[in-house]
C-alpha cells in the first residue's frame, strides 16, 4: 500500500516562528498536495506540486511556501506563524491521471500560540 | 466554476438503518468522482470512486452511482454500523494540470447502537 507519512501528529509553535511540516510518500507519485482543514470550511488547497522543484499555488497560499527537492518529499513552510494558521494540515499524493484518487497522510494538528 | 455540494450534517442513525448522503457537483469537462472517509483524528481515506457516467463505485457495503444527467453521486449503505461513524467527503477531480481535487464540506455521520 502507498504510504504518506507526515512527520508530526501534533505541533505547538509560537507566533512568529518559522514552521516546517514534512510529508514523505513511498510510491513514486508525481503529484503532491497540501491542504488545511478547518471546521465549517472543509479542505482548502494551499499548494501543490506535479514534479520535483515544481510548485503551484492553490486557493489559499498566503503566508505559506513549499519545497520539493526530491520526488518523495513535499514540505510546507509557514514563514512566520500566526494564530490564524492554527489548523489541521493534510498532505496527499497521487500518481498522474484523474482516476486514481488521493492517498492522505494522517495529518498534523498545528497550534500557534 | 467547479464545485461540490453535499448535505449538511450531522446525520444520526441507529445501527442497521439505511444511509444516504447526497452529493451534487458542478464541473466543466468530465470529472472523476470520489467519496472519502475520515475517522476521528485521522487523515482522509479513499472509500470508493467512479470515473465515468453510469459507473457504480462500491466498497465495504457503501456504493454510489455517477449520474451525469442529475450531476449527482449520492452515497448509500443498506445497513450502517457503529464503526461507520465518521465524516464523509464527496469530491471531484478534473483532468487539468496537477489533477487538483475539489472537496465538499463533509457530512458527519453518527451511528447509535
Amino acid at each position: 500500500d502507498v504510504k504518506v507519512t507526515q512527520s508530526s501528529r501534533y505541533l505547538v509553535k509560537r507566533t512568529g516562528e518559522k514552521v516546517f511540516l514534512e510529508c514523505v510518500q513511498d510510491m513514486d507519485h508525481e503529484n503532491m498536495f497540501w491542504y488545511r482543514q478547518d471546521p465549517g470550511l472543509g479542505l482548502r488547497l494551499i499548494y501543490f506540486s506535479y514534479d520535483v522543484k515544481m510548485k503551484e499555488k492553490g486557493d489559499i497560499p498566503e503566508g505559506y511556501s513549499v519545497s520539493r527537492e526530491k520526488k518523495e518529499r513535499f514540505s510546507l513552510i509557514l514563514e512566520s506563524a500566526s494564530t490564524n494558521q492554527t489548523s489541521m494540515y493534510l498532505c496527499a499524493s497521487t500518481s498522474g491521471g484523474q482516476v486514481y484518487g488521493y492517498t492522505f497522510g494522517s495529518g498534523t494538528r498545528l497550534t500557534v500560540v | 466554476g467547479n464545485s461540490v455540494t453535499q448535505m449538511e450534517g450531522p446525520v444520526t442513525l441507529s445501527e442497521e438503518a439505511f444511509l444516504t448522503i447526497n452529493c451534487t457537483y458542478t464541473a466543466t469537462g468530465y470529472p472523476s468522482l470520489f467519496w472519502y472517509v475520515q475517522y476521528p483524528g485521522e487523515g482522509l481515506q479513499l472509500l470508493l470512486k467512479a470515473t465515468k457516467a453510469d459507473d457504480k463505485g462500491s466498497n465495504k457495503g457503501f456504493e454510489a452511482t455517477y449520474r451525469k444527467e442529475t450531476t449527482s453521486f449520492h452515497l448509500e449503505k443498506g445497513s450502517v454500523q457503529v464503526s461507520d461513524s465518521a465524516v464523509y467527503f464527496c469530491a471531484l477531480t478534473l483532468n487539468t494540470g496537477g489533477f487538483k481535487t475539489i472537496f465538499g464540506a463533509g457530512t458527519r455521520l453518527f451511528v447509535k447502537a
